[in-house]
């Protein structure tokens, strides 16, 4: 079952902020986020491991809540560049060791001058 | 330069009849995958391996074959394609726990 990502799409202004959330109904060992631009190949922003912790560079950051085994990913200042679809890819914890992801549906993020 | 090459980028065929999409690392990576990649769907996995000779089925893995003979190399088969199988498909690789390369993609059309 692949985990559910909200919301489906959103408009920002340059330099607002947006809030990305993935959330699963399984026991979650990790959580992968990555961009997408159209027609290009998905691109690596971070990883998160069990254990709550929060990540970030620049001004994209991401934490994990492995009680609700949710993330969220955190995008401030947004610039132009960050439009693109962003997954969320998660490794549960039955299948901890084999790197299978599952991948949300996505969620489309437009930034607008 | 690392890099995930596949091959080919574009395809169109017709039912029925077989085709190999290659894919290719150049990384050393243990971990490869297949995902296709359909409106409003997100990226499915089809099959992925965790080593040379050791491949196990995806979420979405019906009407397609692997194989992983070298470790560099993952092959995507679809022996007897149909329509439903007209997707972009993309490949991957990673080391445990790091993160996954994708492949630049291929686009495939069954008619």
């Amino acid at each position: 079952q692949q985990p559910v990502q909200s919301p489906q799409a959103v408009i920002l202004r340059e330099g607002e902020d947006a809030v990305i959330n993935c959330s699963s109904s399984k026991a979650l060992y990790s959580v992968h986020w990555y961009r997408q631009k159209h027609g290009e190949a998905p691109i690596f922003l971070m990883i998160l491991l069990k254990g709550g912790e929060q990540k970030g560079h620049d001004k994209i950051s991401a934490s994990f809540n492995e009680k609700k085994q949710q993330s969220s990913l955190y995008l401030t200042a947004s610039q132009l560049s960050y439009s693109g679809t962003y997954f969320c890819g998660t490794e549960s914890m039955a299948n901890f060791g084999n790197e299978k992801l599952t991948f949300g549906t996505g969620t489309r993020l437009t930034i607008i001058p | 330069e690392a890099q995930v090459t596949q091959n080919p980028r574009y395809l169109i065929t017709v039912t029925g009849k077989k085709l190999t999409v290659t894919c290719s690392q150049n990384m050393n990576h243990e971990y490869m995958s297949w995902y296709r990649q359909d409106p409003g769907l997100g990226l499915r996995q089809i099959y992925y391996s965790m080593n040379v000779e050791v491949t196990d089925k995806g979420d979405v893995p019906e009407g397609y074959k692997v194989s992983r003979k070298e470790k560099r190399n993952f092959p995507l088969i679809l022996e007897s394609p149909s329509p439903n199988q007209t997707s972009l498909y993309f490949c991957a690789s990673s080391d445990r726990g790091h993160e996954q390369y994708f492949g630049p993609g291929t686009r495939l059309t069954v008619t």
